[in-house]
Formats: C-alpha cells, structure tokens, sequence
C-alpha cells in the first residue's frame, strides 16, 4: 500500500496477556518510530530504528516492552504480561531518511480488560 | 528536555470564523515545530512545520503558524474554517538527535469543533 499499515486496528487482551502489535512502513522507509497515545494525550515517543538497528529505546516504559524490526522493513511491538494501563493507541511511522517528516499509521488500539 | 503545552483542550468555533489553536513550547536547545492534524479513525498528519528561515510558515488546508521565538509559541490560526475542519489538532517539538533522527514530543491536543 501507499502509506503506513498497522495491524491489527483493534485488539483486546486479558490482563497477563501477550500481545504483539504490526507495522508496515512505506516501503524504503529507513526510519520507523513507535509512538504510544493514551486516552485524551498526545503521543508518546517509545523508541525508534534506523534500518534494522534499535537507535533508542528510551521511551519504552517497563521491560515488558519489547520492540524488533529484523530485515529493515516490518516493525513488531511486542507486550508481554499486558496490564490494564497497557490500554491506548500504538502508533507507528515512518520516514524516507533522517531528520525528514514522519508518515503515520492509522494505529492499534489495544484495550486490556 | 522539552516539552510542549496547549492550554485549550476544545475549541468550539462557527463555520466560516477564523481561528486560533495556542501552543507553546520549552526547550534549552534550538527546535523544530509542527503542527499535526487527527481525523477521527485517522493517523496523524503533517499540518505544517518550522525548521529555519522565514518566522510563517504556511500548510496545507489553509493554515498557518507564526514562529515567535521571544514568547516561545507556535500558534495555529485558519481564517475561515470549514466544517471539514473538524479534528483534533496536535503541536509538537522535535529536536535533532545526535543518531540522526529527530525525537518529536507532542502536546495533549486541541479539538476543535466547527459549529455549521
């Protein structure tokens, strides 16, 4: 497609739950950067690839969270043991080179009940 | 650190008015700024940005923003919005980052409700 995919839109998961959220940059997109946006706030930055590397994983908020983009394109978060402030929209993006505008995905809602 | 405020959560205004959505911003170092619109069910969009150069800067759907380094702001303002505008509207910061890539923090949104 032409833009950012994230799959799947919606997700509900019991507490204790793995997750693992998708994400489909635009194609040759070297940068990919996953926001977390919690209800009635604005995203969060959780951590960004350049490529295959995992530049900075600073804003990831416990070590539940686990994030890896292998081959360069497609990006998976992974939440493991979800907790009910786990809830909120993962938003993905990504850029055509450093330091240019971000393009994103129309997010995955997660509600954990 | 940066950070980023918008003091009105909504804002409510008549088909056709002008408008402005207020942001201002803190950093210690040299930023960029944008502005990002949200449709409902809808990714986030680039409205417009600052890097350098000219204090005004122009985006699409007729918006535009004025860089005011002296009060810190970076306000939105349309003057004449349409019913389609109807959205919520997010100012960020970004700084450049050593790994050369810019870390973007967003402020908590204004919605912004045209009346018909």
């Amino acid at each position: 497609g032409a833009g950012v995919s994230q799959s799947p839109r919606y997700k509900v998961a019991k507490r204790g739950q793995d997750v693992a959220l998708r994400c489909d940059p635009i194609s040759g997109h070297v940068s990919l950067f996953w926001y977390q946006q919690a209800l009635g706030q604005g995203p969060e930055f959780l951590t960004y690839f350049q490529n295959e590397a995992q530049l900075d994983k600073s804003g990831l908020p416990s070590d539940r969270f686990f994030a890896e983009r292998p081959e360069g394109s497609v990006s998976t978060l992974k939440i493991q043991r979800t907790q009910q402030e786990d809830s909120a929209v993962y938003l993905c993006a990504s850029s055509p080179r450093e330091n240019t505008e971000a393009f994103f995905g129309q997010g995955t809602r997660l509600t954990v009940v | 650190a940066q950070s980023v405020t918008q003091l009105d959560s909504q804002v409510p205004v008549f088909e056709e008015a002008p408008v402005e959505l207020r942001c201002n911003y803190s950093s210690s170092v040299s930023v960029y700024l944008f502005w990002y619109v949200q449709y409902p069910n809808q990714g986030l969009q680039l409205l417009l940005k600052y890097l350098s150069g000219s204090t005004l800067v122009k985006g699409i759907n007729g918006f535009e923003a004025e860089f005011n380094k002296s009060q810190t702001s970076f306000h939105l303002r349309k003057p004449s919005v349409h019913i389609s505008d109807t959205a919520e509207y997010f100012c960020a910061v970004g700084r450049p980052d050593s790994g050369g890539y810019q870390k973007v923090t967003f402020g908590t949104g204004t919605k912004l409700q045209v009346i018909p």
